[in-house]
């Protein structure tokens, strides 16, 4: 079965600083990946994904993510950092190839500070 | 309209009620997701439905019981829980097909087992 782990539990940025949330996958060709947010109370909400079209994608709200085969990582980048990205960041992907459920990584507290 | 409506947000219940969650979503997908999240944890899969069917069951325990009465709807029936079943329970969705197509949240249901 396909996993990801993503690398600090939480992390705390300033205002205006790089956002980069880490996440390695398990598999020795890219699966598809995906990077979710929940707010408080909220459900998850699809960030980007990746689908083998290109290896840079772009989100909503200014995140982007690039895949990089030799290091396994599909890691989470917003250039400067706003109060409402304090959140909780899932990365996850298909458990198996093909149409199979998602499994998430631990997730990723982003603490933005004034 | 690309939502995953859940009802009730909050829903407290005693060990010996019987209560239902129920989850609904107009996009046409074919597969159904719910998904148990305890606090700062992430997502764990319950049960997968595709074309109506149940598909997996992660080995939950049987006083949590599914249903899916059409391509629209899916209901988590509940009954004798414990109060370590004390989580917010997501519901999802999404297209069957490759495995590129992303899962759609509901907002959850918030349960509290006294």
């Amino acid at each position: 079965a396909q996993s990801v782990t993503q690398l600090g539990s939480h992390v705390s940025v300033s205002e205006g600083a790089l956002v980069l949330l880490r996440c390695n996958y398990s598999s020795s060709v890219p699966p598809y990946l995906f990077w979710y947010v929940q707010y408080p109370n909220q459900g998850l909400q699809l960030l980007l994904k990746y689908t083998s079209a290109a290896t840079l994608v772009k989100g909503i709200n200014g995140f982007e993510a690039e895949l990089k085969k030799s290091e396994t990582s599909f890691h989470l980048t917003k250039p400067s950092a706003h109060m409402s990205d304090a959140a909780e960041y899932f990365c996850a992907v298909r458990r198996n190839s093909g149409n199979t459920p998602l499994v998430f990584g631990k997730g990723t507290r982003l603490s933005v500070i004034a | 309209d690309t939502e995953v409506t859940q009802t009730p947000k909050h829903l407290v219940m005693g060990m010996t009620n019987k209560k239902s969650l129920k989850c609904e979503q107009h996009m046409g997908h074919r597969a159904m997701y719910w998904y148990k999240q305890k606090a700062k944890k992430p997502p764990e899969l319950m049960f997968v439905y595709s074309y109506e069917k149940l598909s997996i069951n992660e080995s939950v325990p049987s006083r949590f019981s599914p249903e899916c009465p059409n391509s629209s709807l899916l209901n988590l029936h509940l009954h004798a829980l414990q109060p370590e079943d004390s989580a917010l329970y997501l519901c999802a969705s999404s297209p069957v097909g490759t495995g590129a197509g992303e899962l759609f949240f509901g907002e959850g249901s918030r349960l509290t087992v006294l």
